[in-house]
């Protein structure tokens, strides 16, 4: 158990509707980061959070956005949704940012179905 | 952007081999992550590396920052091994990981 936890564990929605995902980080995590696995992409890094401040975007779309909260624990909405959407959303904490030796702890990650 | 390349995509082994999963990558980084995901779908992180070599238990992983590449080894592999096993590499600052697109191990018994 890394400590990194998110909910919920599967979602099934239809095309067009917005979902909200949740993560809570490690205890004393600052930053969250956010990716998506899907079969043709593979993984990739949507966007980080530091201590409730956006620190870096990676290949997140439009329709997506994200927040982290006072008390650290981070949001990914989803909206306007396709089919291509569906995957794996993982969210991983570490304890600060810009180091290069902080390790990475992954949630057990949301599967998000589209139909 | 770094584009990260493993190698190999899948390999199949019998119980006790020694095993070797290598990633190279384009641009220098600050840090290489080896990461394991079981049928399930969860990550667990296995490795960070800036430089050199770290071991745990019957896992090795080794760096060569001059030529871009990393290994990680398994020894005496088991079933239980069987994952896929993802290289991840990060620059400096605070951007998040770039991944290989994995190796799928099997072990059999």
């Amino acid at each position: 158990d890394s400590g990194v936890t998110q909910t919920p564990k599967h979602l099934i929605t239809a095309t067009g509707q917005r979902v909200t995902l949740r993560c809570s980080p490690r205890s004393g995590d600052l930053s969250v980061y956010w990716y998506q696995q899907s079969l043709d992409q593979g993984l990739q890094f949507l966007i980080q959070y530091y201590n409730g401040e956006e620190r870096a975007k990676g290949n997140i779309l439009e329709r997506f956005s994200a927040q982290q909260f006072p008390d650290l624990h981070s949001e990914l909405n989803l909206s306007s949704l396709e089919l291509g959407d569906s995957a794996l959303y993982f969210c991983a904490s570490t304890p600060s940012w810009g180091s290069s030796y902080n390790e990475q702890f992954f949630g057990p990650g949301t599967r998000l179905t589209v139909l | 952007k770094n584009e990260v390349e493993q190698s190999p995509q899948n390999l199949t082994a019998q119980e006790g081999e020694f095993i070797t999963i290598n990633c190279s990558y384009s641009v220098g980084i600050s840090a290489l992550h080896w990461l394991q995901q079981h049928p399930g779908g969860g990550i667990v992180s296995l490795f960070m590396l800036s430089s050199g070599k770290k071991k745990h238990g019957r896992l090795i992983a080794t760096i060569n920052i001059q030529e871009k590449h990393s290994s990680l080894h398994i020894t005496a592999s088991h079933p239980r091994d069987s994952a896929v096993y993802i290289c991840a590499v990060r620059g400096g600052g605070a951007d998040g990981l770039t991944f290989g697109k994995g190796t799928h191990l099997i072990i059999q018994p």
